[in-house]
């Protein structure tokens, strides 16, 4: 088991340009989660997949996100129309189905100039 | 909504020393999650709380609810360098989303 990988490890994107990360759980883990974290702060919950149905959004996600599962396994993230405000590390994680640990991936960090 | 407080928000000790680290929310919940994080790396989960009454162990760490169970502790024993890093508490308070705490910043000495 490898666990969670993401890809990107890093994005460097000029304001106004589209960027998507992708998300590869541990194999098995049917629950896929999102979540953006800045400076000094916790990880902020923004999406919820369970295989691939999203079943939660944060109002933190605007329209100018959107996340996919296809099927059930790997994730991407598309943030469209960057802002430097969206300037942050994006982390996903997995849990499998039956219990309550949560593990993370390394994260992407975005930064727009 | 929920919020978990930590405490302290930044601490610096002398390697071999013990550190103890709390996490506080407004309701009673039944497992904590503690996660350490590294400059530039994921969150890497430590320890999962669930046993009240009983300390849960994983090498020097040690975690523990608090006696309301509205509070969790996160010890570490003779600490050393490479426990510098953002020590973060989290929560489950419904089905599947987490919150997490404003982290504990740990700062070690040699």
């Amino acid at each position: 088991d490898t666990g969670v990988s993401q890809d990107p490890r890093h994005k460097i994107t000029k304001r106004g340009q589209n960027v998507t990360f992708r998300c590869d759980p541990i194999s098995e883990h049917n629950r896929l989660y999102w979540y953006r974290q800045t400076l000094g702060q916790g990880p902020e919950f923004l999406t919820y997949f369970q295989n691939e149905a999203q079943l939660e959004k944060s109002r933190l996600l605007s329209d100018r996100f959107s996340a996919e599962r296809p099927k059930g396994s790997f994730s991407t993230l598309e943030i469209q129309r960057t802002e430097q405000g969206d300037s942050a590390m994006y982390l996903c994680a997995s849990s499998p189905r039956t219990a309550y640990e949560q593990y993370f991936g390394p994260g992407t960090r975005l930064t727009v100039t | 909504g929920q919020q978990l407080n930590q405490s302290p928000q930044s601490m610096f000790i002398q390697e071999g020393e013990d550190v103890s680290m709390n996490c506080t929310s407004s309701s009673i919940f039944n497992t904590w999650l503690w996660y350490k994080q590294d400059p530039g790396e994921g969150p890497v989960l430590l320890i999962a709380l669930y046993k009240a009454g009983e300390l849960t162990s994983n090498g020097r760490l040690t975690a523990q609810f608090g006696i309301t169970r509205k509070d969790s502790f996160l010890n570490i024993s003779a600490s050393i360098p490479s426990d510098v890093g953002i020590y973060f508490c989290a929560l489950r308070p419904g089905t599947y989303k987490y919150i997490f705490g404003t982290g504990t910043r740990l700062k070690v000495l040699a």
